[in-house]
Formats: structure tokens, C-alpha cells, sequence
């Protein structure tokens, strides 16, 4: 069955450092998104992608996360300067059309230091 | 206030109970969610419901849309259903889920 691949699963880093998380979301797919989990607290949307281009985003997702999908399969989240506060779980979704189910990958752990 | 509600926040119970777990929701939705996050974090769809009533399993996920209030269901509950439970909801034309911040279940044998 096809599912939604991140990479890596840990990441750990420097305050400052720029952090790129890595999704190949499902290959029929047109809707992508990221969410993240601080520990212990609920999943908060950061932005959803379509058609090339972000169609929504959250307050969290201010001008230090950027996303990109740089070919046909991945679709990656950019931190250029990370803060204490990233550290979070960061999961990549998609769905095949805006109102259906989100399928969603296994996270990757960061941990900014 | 948060715009999904879900109770209990926890809930222990024996194998072989029948399971609650409730959702209410302030905002007009297009959508609710069920998913399912497990200790190591990932995170399943098990529903997505708009009316009605859905049905997999020993699960069952209804919806009532003028009350804002849907519930799930876990009937012959087994340890393995031990997991958090969260309700999401679409609002509207948005791409978004809002989350809810989960129900923690434990089945003991």
C-alpha cells in the first residue's frame, strides 16, 4: 500500500542552523501538508501546498519556514534559522483532493539544541 | 476557547469494553477526523466524516452536525487499541485541520 515517506526520522541541531525536513507524499497526490507536535501538546497546522504553491498557511509559519516541492516527488519544509521552540515532531501529509482523507507520514523528531 | 473539544482526556478501561470517546467543535465544518496517533507517534486517518454515521471494524465514528458534536466508538476493546484518539475538523472551504488535543486510552488486559 503506498504511503507517505519523511526523512530523516531524528534530527538533531545547533540554535541558528538551518534545518531542511524531507516528505515524498503519495504519488497521485495533490495536496500536501505539514503539521507539528511540540511534546506533549496538540497537532498545529503550519501549511498546506497545491498546485505549486502554498494555499494556506498558519501563524506558526512565519518567514523562517519556506516549502518547496523541487520535483515531482518530494516536498520539503525549510527552517532557515532555528529557534529552541522548533523542537517539535514534524509530520508531512497528502491527500488526492482537498476534501478526503490526509495520509500521514512518520514524523521526524527535531531537536534544536 | 478551543474550537474542538474532545472528553475524556483520559480513559483506562478493561478488554472487552465498550468506548467513548466525545468531540464537540465551535466553528462550521466541511469535515471531521478521527485519527489515531500511537506511543511511537505516528499518526492513522481511521475516519472522515461529514454526516451521519461510519463503520470499520469495532469502530464506529458518528456525527451530528447541528449539535457540533460527533463520537467514536471502540466496542470488544483490546489492548492493542491503546493509542491517543484525536478529533480534527476542516472548517469550511480551508485547507487546515484543527486539532483536537486528544484522548489518551488504555485497555489493561
Amino acid at each position: 500500500e503506498p504511503e507517505v515517506t519523511q526523512t530523516p526520522s531524528h534530527q538533531v541541531t545547533q540554535m541558528g542552523q538551518e534545518v531542511i525536513l524531507r516528505c515524498v507524499p503519495i504519488s497521485n497526490h495533490l495536496y500536501f501538508y505539514w503539521y507539528r507536535q511540540i511534546l506533549g501538546q496538540k497537532v498545529e497546522f503550519l501549511v498546506s501546498f497545491y498546485n505549486n504553491e502554498i494555499s494556506e498557511k498558519s501563524e506558526i509559519f512565519d518567514d523562517q519556514f519556506s516549502v518547496e516541492r523541487p520535483d515531482g516527488s518530494n516536498f520539503t519544509l525549510k527552517i532557515r534559522s532555528t529557534k529552541l521552540e522548533d523542537s517539535a515532531m514534524y509530520f508531512c501529509a497528502s491527500s488526492p483532493r482537498l476534501q478526503e482523507t490526509q495520509y500521514f507520514g512518520p514524523g521526524t523528531r527535531l531537536l534544536v539544541l | 476557547k478551543n474550537e474542538v473539544e474532545q472528553s475524556p482526556q483520559n480513559l483506562t478501561a478493561q478488554e472487552g469494553e465498550f468506548i467513548t470517546i466525545n468531540c464537540s467543535y465551535s466553528v462550521g465544518i466541511s469535515a471531521l477526523h478521527w485519527l489515531q496517533q500511537h506511543p511511537g507517534g505516528g499518526i492513522v486517518s481511521l475516519f472522515m466524516l461529514s454526516s451521519g454515521k461510519k463503520k470499520h471494524g469495532r469502530l464506529i465514528a458518528t456525527i451530528n452536525i447541528q449539535e457540533k458534536h460527533s463520537s467514536l466508538h471502540i466496542t470488544a476493546s483490546h489492548p492493542r487499541d491503546s493509542a491517543v484518539y484525536i478529533c480534527a475538523v476542516k472548517a469550511g472551504s480551508n485547507y487546515q485541520l484543527i486539532w483536537g488535543a486528544g484522548t489518551k486510552l488504555i485497555i489493561k488486559p
